[in-house]
């Protein structure tokens, strides 16, 4: 079992339209939780980290559910520009800052 | 902008040359890493460092060595290139530093290295 699970996508979505992701783990002891976006030959950025409480950042909404290890990634009112890959990463603390990263999940907003 | 810059960004090389790729930073950030990115495989730590000459392995570390001489430059070593370690290459740091180490938070990513092992 991978230690970070993401599905592939592609999700297709017109722009407009709310779109969900979500990723598993499978280190009960992992700490810190984050999503990157990689636009197609780049390096990957940092979106936003992930908050036990819940956070949001404009369009974005991010949510943890330790209990069930996993995290997820509200997008609403879809951009063009939200095109992209989005890597779901977790890290255990006190390990040097390793982190683990999914395989991505795919976005294709369309007109 | 995290100031990271990579060198070369992309590269063709054939099997068996030795080939170094440099990370170098401008921010004075203590801890760099070097992952590369497969498809079908997340991004996988090679090595990383925590300061001038500490240096410790990652998760792929098999054929590749690391130096850290000064602060701002990261170098990534293939001694003896092979066709499966074509991929590409990124170097990041870690932006927020607490007191008993990086923070897990914030790693921040170099444009990364085309490398073509033939």
């Amino acid at each position: 079992r991978k230690e970070v699970e993401q599905d592939p996508g592609p999700f297709n979505v017109p722009e407009g339209a709310t779109v969900a992701f979500n990723c598993t783990y499978s280190n009960s002891a992992s700490q810190s939780f984050f999503w990157y976006r990689q636009d197609c030959r780049k390096e990957p950025k940092l979106l936003m980290s992930v908050y036990s409480s819940g956070n949001e950042d404009g369009r974005f909404t991010a949510q943890l559910n330790r209990a069930s290890q996993y995290i997820s990634l509200l997008i609403r009112d879809s951009k063009l520009s939200d095109s992209a890959t989005y890597l779901c990463v977790v890290s255990l603390t006190g390990t040097a800052s390793k982190l683990t990263f999914g395989t991505g999940t795919r976005l294709q907003v369309t007109l | 902008d995290a100031g990271i810059t990579q060198s070369p960004r992309h590269k063709v090389t054939e099997t068996g040359t030795p080939v170094t790729l440099r990370c170098h930073q401008t921010e004075n950030h203590r801890y760099m890493y070097w992952y590369r990115q497969d498809p079908g495989h997340g991004l996988r730590l090679i090595h990383y460092s925590y300061g001038v000459k500490d240096t410790d392995k990652g998760e792929v570390s098999d054929g590749y060595s690391v130096s850290r001489s000064k602060t701002e430059d990261f170098l990534l070593t293939l001694e003896s290139a092979t066709s499966s370690q074509t991929s590409v290459y990124f170097c990041a740091i870690s932006a927020r530093e607490g007191l008993a180490g990086p923070s897990t938070y914030e790693q921040y990513f170099g444009p990364g290295t085309r490398l073509t092992v033939t």
